[in-house]
């Protein structure tokens, strides 16, 4: 069985700064993959970010990076630059054949 | 990235009728696609795993006979919503998975259902 565990309901940066998102994860499988997903108001899902959990190195996309620390089962996500259209419900997601998600977190971006 | 279009965007029935929603993924061969319920403010609830050329595997809780999965193609899946009722209002989303070196579920536009 897998778990995702989204701790932040919700979150908030100014524009131009920086804001970390959590997700810890908990799974059987030894070969997985981990996720992040936006989904901004008009529901489409858009892939953030995509780690292979055997690769070491961080994932990073643009302003978009994830500290991924395997031991502790953590995927955290982190924003640089933040801008208005990154407002959005950020999904953690993990898994390989199938994929569980978390709850949620909401960003909201400052002007 | 990779397209997965979904067809319709939105649909109103009334009650006790039979509603038809299709999957593609455009640009790439997807053999397995999954199919999502999201209730309001909620996380997304995998209903079930479509592959193609074999019978769906449902969730613990999906009734199978209520929720038809059809994935006759390797860009075309469909989920049919039979004898529908008020309580099955939802919003569905479709993924289709690319497999190979980048596996990525990539998610359609979602389609909302209204039962009247």
């Amino acid at each position: 069985a897998q778990t995702v565990t989204q701790s932040q309901p919700e979150m908030s940066v100014q524009e131009a700064e920086t804001v970390t998102l959590s997700c810890t994860y908990d799974t059987s499988e030894s070969d997985y993959y981990l996720f992040w997903y936006k989904q901004p108001p008009s529901r489409q899902m858009i892939l953030v970010i995509r780690q292979e959990a055997y690769k070491q190195q961080n994932a990073t996309e643009n302003r978009f990076s994830v500290n991924f620390q395997k031991a502790a089962k953590s995927f955290s996500l982190k924003i640089s630059d933040s801008q208005l259209g990154d407002a959005a419900m950020y999904f953690c997601a993990s898994g390989y054949q199938k994929v569980t998600f978390g709850i949620g977190t909401k960003l909201q971006v400052i002007p | 990235g990779a397209v997965v279009s979904q067809h319709p965007s939105w649909v109103i029935c009334k009650s006790g009728t039979s509603v038809k929603i299709e999957c593609r993924s455009l640009d790439f061969q997807a053999t397995t696609m999954f199919w999502y319920r999201q209730f309001p403010k909620q996380s997304l609830m995998l209903m079930a795993t479509s592959n193609e050329g074999s019978k769906a595997t449902y969730e613990q809780g999906v009734e199978k006979d209520k929720f038809l999965i059809n994935h006759a193609s390797l860009t075309l899946s469909t989920l049919t919503v039979t004898s529908a009722h008020p309580e099955d209002s939802s919003f569905y989303i479709c993924s289709a998975r690319t497999g190979g070196a980048q596996d990525t579920q990539y998610f359609g536009p979602g389609t909302r259902l209204t039962v009247l």
